[in-house]
């Protein structure tokens, strides 16, 4: 089974442009999730989609950040414009259904790393 | 508000020797509980995890947990670790709303 593809791996802008990450989840899993963690922390959830509805979106700075999953499968997040504390690296996850992410957790991918100069 | 918070920041060990790895909540309600484990260079991986019955979970690589409800912790043990298993742990919550919060993370170094 594939896992959680997400791209590009690394990233560095400087503060005010704009980036741009790719995540494609587990074939079938209509729950995806974008999360940031920051050097030193644990991951925080910046939001949830259940197929291509916005589930919570509560800790996503909407003023600079957006992400959407237009056809319920891959999903985009985007930085415009980006600051410096916005570096760090940003993870996709994904599971079956919301009740499946209660009992059996979370799958995730390989991040990619942001780099704000 | 919900929170993490794993007791440890940097853990270093020498091979066989036993570990335990503190995790404490704040939640009132019914919960799910999970650890994570980050080995360098890999992304985050499911170790074990509890959500009803049995206390005691066992996870892989010879892990396991102990929820204590009265407590609200949900601590990690393994008897004998190895040189395999230098990596960050991550312990990690959710209620019903499903929404996961994890814990700052555990440095685990262990020394061959």
């Amino acid at each position: 089974e594939a896992g959680v593809a997400q791209s590009p791996r690394y990233k560095i802008i400087e503060k005010r442009q704009s980036v741009a990450f790719w995540c494609n989840p587990i074939s079938g899993h209509a729950t995806l999730y974008w999360y940031q963690q920051i050097l030193g922390q644990g991951p925080k959830l910046l939001i949830q989609f259940q197929n291509n509805g916005v589930v919570d979106d509560s800790q996503l700075p909407k003023d600079r950040f957006s992400a959407e999953r237009l056809k319920g499968v891959d999903s985009t997040l985007k930085i415009q414009p980006a600051k410096l504390e916005d570096s760090a690296v940003y993870l996709c996850a994904s599971s079956l259904t919301r009740q499946t992410n209660y009992n059996d957790g979370q799958f995730f991918g390989p991040g990619t790393r942001l780099t704000v100069l | 508000a919900q929170s993490v918070s794993q007791h440890n920041h940097h853990v270093i060990l020498s091979e066989a020797a036993s570990l335990e790895l503190g995790c404490n909540y704040s939640y009132g309600g019914t919960v799910n509980l999970f650890w994570y484990v980050q080995y360098p260079g890999q992304h985050l991986q499911l170790l074990l995890k509890y959500f009803s019955g049995d206390p005691l979970v066992k996870g892989i690589k010879g892990f396991e947990a102990e929820f204590i409800k009265s407590k609200f912790s949900f601590n990690l043990r393994k008897p004998s670790v190895q040189w395999s298993d230098t990596a960050e742990y991550f312990c990690a919550v959710n209620n019903q709303g499903g929404k996961l919060i994890f814990g700052q993370g555990t440095e685990l170094s262990v020394k061959p």
